[in-house]
């Protein structure tokens, strides 16, 4: 997996229902984000954490929530107030230092029944 | 915040021929601009990079090209195999800006190479 692990890989969930998505990195990397995938529309920044204890808001945060305690977890929620969460979810790290250059997950498709 | 439009959305060339996929930003500052290969259901790999101290860079058969000027930059792969056939992805971020590694991605192009 490249050192870094999402689960599940798929996931259904209803309505209304909140569901956590794992990222796990044995990179040794200090950054992490999660972007979303959907057709036709790249990838979408969520959030992203430069160190443990700390995160930002990207470009798309309503309705998702993210928690960073340990420099190899970063877990993503997506809560019943995000209005359509079916997606494909990516995981990424990158290095403090030297280029902008991520590694992704293999990600994790959520849909909502 | 900064905006990125990629075209086509969708590209079919033959085996052999080339492909061009372009690219515009809209924040001047950005001054790092990647290209990720996502094949059918994997994950976004990076095939190529440049800063924008330079004009183009290649790496075999890929090439990228950056007009600072005009905010806009292109992926070129010559020669197309089948194995080219993915989406590929363009972005820019500005790697000054805190060092977040905050890149925006483009809407993404679907490639299919015809054998």
């Amino acid at each position: 997996d490249g050192g870094i692990t999402q689960s599940p890989k798929y996931l259904f969930r209803k309505e209304g229902q909140n569901v956590t998505l794992s990222c796990e990195q044995n990179l040794n990397h200090d950054a992490m984000y999660w972007y979303r995938q959907d057709p036709g529309q790249g990838l979408r920044l969520i959030y992203y954490s430069q160190i443990v204890n700390d995160f930002q808001k990207g470009d798309i945060a309503e309705g998702y929530s993210v928690s960073r305690e340990k420099k190899e977890s970063f877990p993503l929620t997506v809560t019943s107030a995000q209005k359509n969460p079916t997606a494909f979810y990516l995981c990424a790290t990158k290095r403090d230092s030297g280029a902008n250059v991520l590694t992704f997950g293999a990600g994790s498709r959520l849909t909502v029944l | 915040g900064e905006n990125v439009e990629q075209h086509p959305s969708t590209l079919s060339v033959q085996e052999g021929d080339s492909a061009v996929i372009k690219c515009t930003y809209s924040d001047s500052a950005s001054n790092y601009f990647p290209w990720y290969k996502q094949e059918l259901g994997k994950r976004p790999q990076l095939i190529i990079d440049i800063r924008s101290n330079v004009g183009e860079k290649k790496d075999q058969r890929i090439a990228v090209t950056l007009n600072k000027t005009a905010k806009h930059f292109s992926l070129h792969i010559t020669e197309t195999q089948p194995e080219d056939s993915a989406v590929y992805f363009c972005a820019a971020s500005n790697s000054f800006s805190g060092n977040t590694g905050k890149l925006i991605f483009g809407q993404g192009t679907t490639l299919q190479v015809k054998p």
